[in-house]
């Protein structure tokens, strides 16, 4: 079975602060990692996934097999990344790609 | 606008109602979702269907039935609704294959009362 922990439900962050998101995952096989966030009154979106290695909105995500994780990190956070942020999982193989997602987080940065 | 949508975006309505929500998605995407988010935000996939077959059916009750009528559409149909079934729902689609990204629906949110 596989499944996503995110240990935080809350995260109050300084505006200019870093700020990392954590997650952890369990799973069998070689999974696909991503994180999704949600913005208010906005729709679930890809923020960033393991395979492309890049940076979006200054966000980095290194996936890290031994740890079996995938932290989000900001070395600046700016208000505009206030949001809920979810950390999901997928099999790389198979017709049907469905999404286990944690159970978020929700970043607050404060001015 | 290329996007998934979905239909209604709020639905109140009675325990022991039936009722649809609608879903399409004009991406070309060969795969759809629906998924259900709680009061908690706690987000679960419910079904997946490929090219109009169902692919993934997780441990949802059998009130609920997803239908596809083409592949560009994906419509939930649940049958006598319940207090707990209240929460949101969204639609998503893939193009399908490797790391293909999914692209989700504004969600429905359904008040049951």
């Amino acid at each position: 079975a596989q499944r996503v922990t995110q240990p935080e439900k809350l995260l109050s962050v300084f505006k200019g602060a870093p700020v990392e998101l954590k997650c952890n995952y369990s799973y069998s096989g070689s999974p696909e990692l991503f994180w999704y966030v949600q913005y208010s009154r906005q729709r679930l979106q890809l923020l960033l996934r393991h395979i492309s290695r890049e940076s979006i909105k200054g966000f980095t995500a290194d996936l890290n097999k031994g740890e079996t994780s995938f932290h989000l990190k900001k070395p600046f956070a700016q208000e505009e990344d206030s949001a809920m942020y979810y950390c999901a999982l997928s099999p790389i193989s198979g017709s049907a790609r469905q999404l286990t997602f944690g159970s978020g987080t929700q970043l607050t940065v404060l001015p | 606008d290329t996007a998934v949508s979905q239909t209604p975006k709020y639905l109140v309505t009675q325990m022991g109602n039936d009722k649809s929500i609608k879903c399409e998605q004009n991406l070309g995407h060969d795969t759809m979702y629906w998924y259900k988010q709680d009061s908690k935000k706690f987000l679960k996939i419910m079904f997946s269907y490929n090219n109009k077959e169902l692919i993934i059916n997780e441990t949802v009750p059998n009130r609920f039935s997803p239908k596809s009528p083409d592949k560009a559409h994906l419509n939930l149909h649940i049958n006598s609704l319940e207090l707990g079934d209240s929460a949101v729902y969204f639609c998503a689609s893939s193009p399908g294959g490797r790391g293909s990204e999914q692209f989700f629906g504004p969600g429905t949110r359904l008040t049951v009362l």
